[in-house]
C-alpha cells in the first residue's frame, strides 16, 4: 500500500466553480501535512501547510482528519491559473516527506 | 529569494555511462534530497543528506550513490546508467525541522538510451 494516495483526476471544472479532493495517508504517526502545487514541466512548490484545526489561504481551504487519516483541499471560485497538479505531502517522525502522485485540476473558461 | 539550481535541465546518456547530477542551494540549508518523479508514482526519495558528508538511503537507492562534500552541494551519481533510470530528477533542500518547507530545483529530465 502506498504511504500517500490521491485520486489522480483529472478534475475538469469551469471558472468560478468549487473543486475539492482528498488525500489519504497510511502512517498514523505522520506529523506534518502539506499541499504542494506543480505546474506542467515545473518543480513542486509549497501551496500551504495543513493544520489540525483546518486553515484557509484566500480561496484555498485545507482540512485534516486524523481519525480517518486524510487531508483535503478545497478551491473556491476557481481561476484558469489554478490549473495544475496538486501534491499531497506528509512527513513522519523521522522528518521524511512522502508524496502522493498528485491530483490534476483543469479549470476551463 | 531562495534558490536551488540543478546542473542540467535535459540530459541524454547511453546505457552503461556514469552520470553526475549536481544540485546547489544558496540558503545554507542542512538537509538536501534527491527524488525521481515518474507518471503515476509521484516523487520517490532516492537519497538524502542531513549534513556535510552525511547521507541516508531513501526508498529507492539501488543504482544510485550520492556525495555531499560541501553544505551547498549535493550530487547524485548513476554509476552505470540503465534505461529504467530514465526519469525526472528533482533536488530539494530544507532547513532542519520537519515543518519547514522543502524548496525544489527545476529538475533534470534524464533519458537513458
Amino acid at each position: 500500500r502506498k504511504e500517500v494516495e490521491q485520486d489522480p483526476g483529472p478534475f475538469n471544472v469551469p471558472e468560478g466553480a468549487t473543486v475539492a479532493f482528498n488525500c489519504t495517508y497510511s502512517n498514523s504517526a505522520s506529523q506534518s501535512f502539506f499541499w504542494y502545487r506543480q505546474d506542467c514541466r515545473k518543480e513542486p512548490k509549497l501551496l500551504m501547510s495543513v493544520y489540525s484545526s483546518g486553515n484557509e489561504d484566500g480561496r484555498f481551504t485545507a482540512q485534516l482528519n486524523r481519525a480517518s487519516q486524510y487531508i483535503s483541499l478545497l478551491i473556491r471560485d476557481s481561476k484558469l491559473s489554478d490549473s495544475a497538479t496538486y501534491l499531497c505531502v506528509v512527513t513522519t517522525e523521522d522528518y521524511k516527506l512522502s508524496f502522493g502522485a498528485g491530483t490534476t485540476v483543469t479549470v476551463r473558461a | 529569494d531562495v534558490k536551488v539550481t540543478q546542473s542540467s535541465r535535459y540530459l541524454v546518456k547511453r546505457t552503461g555511462e556514469k552520470v553526475f547530477l549536481e544540485c546547489v542551494q544558496d540558503m545554507d540549508h542542512e538537509n538536501m534530497f534527491w527524488y525521481r518523479q515518474d507518471p503515476g508514482l509521484g516523487l520517490r526519495l532516492i537519497y538524502f543528506s542531513y549534513d556535510v558528508k552525511m547521507k541516508e538511503k531513501g526508498d529507492i537507492p539501488e543504482g544510485y550513490s550520492v556525495s555531499r562534500e560541501k553544505k551547498e552541494r549535493f550530487s547524485l551519481i548513476l554509476e552505470s546508467a540503465s534505461t529504467n533510470q530514465t526519469s525526472m530528477y528533482l533536488c530539494a533542500s530544507r532547513a532542519t525541522g520537519s515543518t519547514d518547507t522543502q524548496y525544489f530545483g527545476p529538475g533534470t529530465r534524464l533519458t537513458v538510451l
